[in-house]
């Protein structure tokens, strides 16, 4: 298995502009989850999907982040405008119900730097 | 609402030391307990996880942990650590809703950092 795949692995853009991060499920997974990496505030849950279905956006920190999960296998994390305090690691990760313990398995991260 | 909290930032020990990494989580129901390492420049690993059973738990390259249900604890131990284990921990917790399992959430991580 390919594992989550995440694209593109480092993005450098300037403020204002739109962002866009890609997502890639492990095929057979149902839960999709978002999440960001900051040396001020660890990881923290973005949102989720069951479904493709948003169940939790509660991490989201602002109307400029959006999420999307068109389909089993894909989904998109978009920002914008883009702000420098966006820079971070946005991790996604995939969980398969029916697995008892709803492991996740994370993808490699998109290195965001916002200037 | 969940949280997690892990009691050491930065920890450094020799080789063939002894490791134990503590974590206690808050959350009134039933939870799933999880170890994630992140070797640098790398992603997000599972060393182990606890969901039901025997509250000892042994998982990948020696490490082991257990969950005791009165203290809201998880705490990771490796009876000898190696120069490898060199990296960042995160003990986390999740729960389940009726669609699926809930997301994580994550402690803030330890450095771990093992001398030759």
């Amino acid at each position: 298995d390919a594992g989550v795949i995440q694209s593109p692995r480092h993005e450098v853009t300037e403020m204002g502009q739109e962002v866009t991060l890609r997502c890639k499920p492990i095929s057979g997974h149902n839960s999709l989850f978002w999440y960001r990496q900051t040396m001020m505030r660890g990881l923290e849950l973005l949102i989720y999907f069951n479904n493709n279905v948003p169940i939790d956006d509660s991490g989201m920190p602002e109307d400029r982040f959006s999420a999307k999960m068109p389909n089993a296998s894909f989904s998109t994390l978009k920002i914008q405008p883009s702000e420098p305090r966006d820079s971070a690691v946005y991790f996604c990760a995939s969980s398969k119900k029916g697995q008892g313990t709803y492991e996740q398995y994370f993808g490699p991260g998109t290195r965001l730097t916002v200037t | 609402a969940q949280s997690v909290s892990q009691h050491n930032h930065h920890v450094i020990l020799s080789e063939a030391a002894s490791l134990e990494l503590g974590c206690n989580y808050s959350y009134g129901g039933t939870v799933n307990l999880f170890w994630y390492v992140q070797y640098p420049g790398q992603h997000l690993q599972l060393l182990l996880k606890y969901f039901s059973g025997d509250p000892l738990v042994k998982g990948i390259k020696g490490f082991e942990a257990e969950f005791i249900k009165s203290k809201f604890s998880f705490n990771l131990r490796k009876p000898s650590v190696q120069w490898s284990d060199t990296a960042e921990y995160f003990c986390a917790v999740n729960s389940y809703s009726g669609g699926g399992a809930d997301g994580l959430t994550f402690g803030k991580g330890t450095h771990l950092i093992i001398q030759p």
